[in-house]
């Protein structure tokens, strides 16, 4: 089972819908969780932190269950720049001996049509 | 501040030549991370450090090198490139490793022909 699971899309959605994606981890452990946004040709970019409580930053509102073992993203109102990949990141456990951190989903693609 | 800064931008190696991908952070950040990403792919760790002078292999480490002799600097060498070593280069650092997201420099894309 790979370590966090993604649907690579592409999701096309016209601009001003509501689009919603899942990502699924499998340490069950794991500890801190993030959606990352990278563009084309670009480096990822930290979109925000996932709490257990579920936040939200303007549009965009990210919810963890643990027990099911997922993260979601939801963006209302998309906007044409909106457009790009959406990183699910996982942290698993710090083992103490080592410290090689996040763990990367392959991203969704995400395409907002006008 | 600039974050993270890595240099070059792009380079196209032939087969068999060394080069070196600079990467410096200027946010005192022990953590720093070597990461390449291949087209359609997710991002895979090739070396990690968690502060100067200590170094670790990550996922992929066979064909490269690393050292971290100051907080700043995280170079990756390549030694007799190949190419399956094309591919995005990407340097990041944290504040941390638990709780905190990381920054990521802009990339080097690498040909090897």
């Amino acid at each position: 089972r790979k370590e966090v699971e993604q649907d690579p899309g592409p999701f096309n959605v016209p601009e001003g819908a509501t689009v919603a994606f899942n990502c699924t981890y499998s340490n069950s452990a794991s500890q801190s969780f993030f959606w990352y946004r990278q563009d084309c040709r670009k480096e990822p970019k930290l979109l925000m932190s996932v709490y257990s409580s579920g936040n939200e930053d303007g549009r965009f509102t990210a919810q963890l269950n643990r027990a099911s073992q997922y993260i979601s993203l939801l963006i209302r109102d998309s906007k044409l720049s909106d457009s790009a990949t959406y990183l699910c990141v996982v942290n698993p456990p710090y083992s103490g001996g080592g410290a090689d951190g996040l763990t990367f989903g392959k991203g969704t693609h995400l395409i907002i049509q006008p | 501040n600039a974050g993270v800064t890595q240099t070059p931008k792009f380079r196209i190696l032939k087969i068999g030549q060394s080069m070196t991908l600079q990467c410096a952070q200027d946010m005192n950040h022990n953590y720093m991370y070597w990461y390449r990403q291949d087209p359609g792919m997710g991002l895979k760790l090739i070396y990690y450090s968690v502060g100067a002078g200590i170094t670790d292999k990550g996922e992929v480490p066979n064909g490269y090198n690393v050292s971290r002799s100051t907080t700043e600097d995280f170079p990756l060498r390549l030694e007799l490139a190949a190419p399956s070593q094309t591919s995005v280069y990407f340097c990041a650092s944290s504040y941390a490793v638990v709780g905190y997201g990381y920054t990521f420099g802009s990339g080097t894309r690498l040909t090897v022909v």
